[in-house]
């Protein structure tokens, strides 16, 4: 089926510092997301993203967080600066339309910020 | 079951045995996906489920959605090893036509010959 591909697929970086994390979604998709995993925890939605906008966040896409896909090329979400919290497994998923619509799934970034 | 604030559940069966998870969810929704994952992966979508269809089948899976309870159930029949998954529902809070899944705790389903 449809594959989402995520680079890199682990992550350690030192608090403070920048990170981007990348997503390659399925070829002919539109729309683009972001989900967080904390270890142990459910998955929570961070962001939605189409025709280059942010079309929903929640409160845990903090002010640090940024997504961008320029030039249609990777997915990206920036963490800058990261904080200890920011350590978990990062999910992309893309889809060819909107709501309610079925999510492909990336194997996830597991990101350690120590 | 799983809901909100539950902590991730574990079933632990024996191949062949029938095995039924159960989700409620706190906001009405018109669509549940169950969505499993397996260890080291992305969660993949295995069934999708309309509010107008109260049972939904994809061979040895079956669905059931209730609006009324908001609850959804995922029944495997004659379970096998390689249904050793997390198992997890989620229910689409979709506005203004952009998807947002809003995913449960999860059921942990270990399946041993």
């Amino acid at each position: 089926g449809p594959k989402v591909l995520q680079i890199p697929s682990h992550q350690i970086i030192d608090m403070g510092q920048m990170v981007t994390l990348n997503c390659d979604p399925v070829s002919n998709h539109l729309y683009f997301y972001w989900y967080k995993q904390i270890l142990g925890q459910q998955m929570e939605f961070l962001v939605n993203f189409y025709n280059g906008k942010v079309m929903e966040k929640s409160k845990l896409f903090k002010d640090q967080f940024s997504v961008e896909r320029p030039d249609g090329s990777y997915f990206t979400l920036k963490i800058q600066p990261t904080a200890l919290e920011d350590s978990a497994v990062y999910f992309c998923a893309s889809s060819f339309t909107g709501g309610y619509a079925e999510q492909f799934f990336g194997p996830g970034t597991r990101l350690t910020v120590l | 079951s799983q809901w909100g604030e539950e902590n991730l559940q574990a079933l632990s069966i024996q191949e062949g045995e029938d095995v039924t998870m159960n989700c409620s969810y706190k906001t009405y929704t018109t669509v549940v996906h169950w969505y499993r994952q397996d260890s080291g992966r992305g969660p993949a979508l295995i069934i999708l489920i309309r509010s107008n269809e109260r049972e939904k089948r994809s061979g040895r899976l079956r669905a059931t959605l209730d609006t009324s309870s908001q609850s959804s159930s995922l029944s495997i029949t004659a379970a096998q090893c390689e249904d050793t998954a997390v198992y997890f529902c989620a229910t689409d809070r979709a506005s203004s036509s952009f998807s947002k899944l809003v995913f449960g705790q999860g059921t942990s389903l270990s399946v041993v010959p």
